[in-house]
């Protein structure tokens, strides 16, 4: 496989279901990111971990916890979410860290949350 | 503190017209600025960037866009529009930040293109 892989594409869980997200990237990068997309507002970034140190919160509500085991991985661990937290939910990566490359995003498929 | 304004959040145009999709930015260091397109039901996809070097920079599938300073403006165009170029295009301005890219996106253009 190549590029950024996530999986599921596509999730529908009652409000108070446990699941997870899950963020697999190819590319040797050593930053990963969370996106939330929702309809009608810019992409929201929720975590970013470099060198898998999270180094960005954006005042997440705690029912999202993300987790980096390694530089290649990503999870977005999902609890007692509401229905307004429904939306796509896209995984990215980048090489950083004063290499001299311009900081480009390469971004997974998303994966389409649904919480009834 | 950056950020991106893109005019218009739905663009038409005829097959054929030309496209033009306007992005603004401020940024308080020099930028990297970028558009990606995010095709229905996909993540988004890089289609061009800007790194300090050429002011008109091209892209993928016959996109281009130039840097202009004075107006603080990144805008996007192509000749002449194709069914295919059918998506949501978004601006991004992106800075590095205690070891990664802290990127700010716009708001997002759908073009809708007309046979």
């Amino acid at each position: 496989e190549t590029g950024v892989t996530q999986t599921p594409r596509h999730l529908v869980m009652g409000m108070t279901n446990k699941k997870s997200l899950k963020c697999e990237q190819h590319l040797g990068h050593n930053a990963m990111y969370w996106y939330k997309q929702s309809a009608k507002k810019p992409l929201e970034l929720m975590f970013v971990y470099s060198l898998e140190e999270r180094v960005e919160n954006n005042s997440v509500p705690s029912r999202f916890s993300p987790e980096c085991p390694n530089s290649s991985h990503l999870f977005l661990h999902l609890h007692t979410l509401q229905p307004e937290d429904s939306a796509l939910y896209l995984c990215a990566s980048s090489q950083d860290r004063g290499t001299g490359i311009s900081g480009e995003l390469f971004f997974g498929e998303g994966s389409r949350l649904t919480v009834l | 503190a950056q950020s991106v304004t893109q005019l218009g959040s739905h663009v038409s145009v005829s097959e054929g017209a030309l496209v033009l999709l306007r992005c603004n930015y401020s940024s308080s260091v020099p930028p990297y600025l970028f558009w990606y397109v995010q095709y229905p039901n996909q993540g988004l996809q890089l289609l061009l960037k800007y790194t300090s070097a050429a002011t008109l920079v091209k892209g993928i599938n016959g996109f281009e866009a130039e840097f202009k300073k004075s107006e603080t403006s990144f805008h996007l165009t192509k000749p002449s529009a194709h069914m295919s170029d059918a998506a949501e295009y978004f601006c991004a301005v992106s800075s590095e930040s205690g070891g990664y890219q802290k990127v700010t996106f716009g708001t997002g253009t759908k073009l809708q293109v007309i046979p």
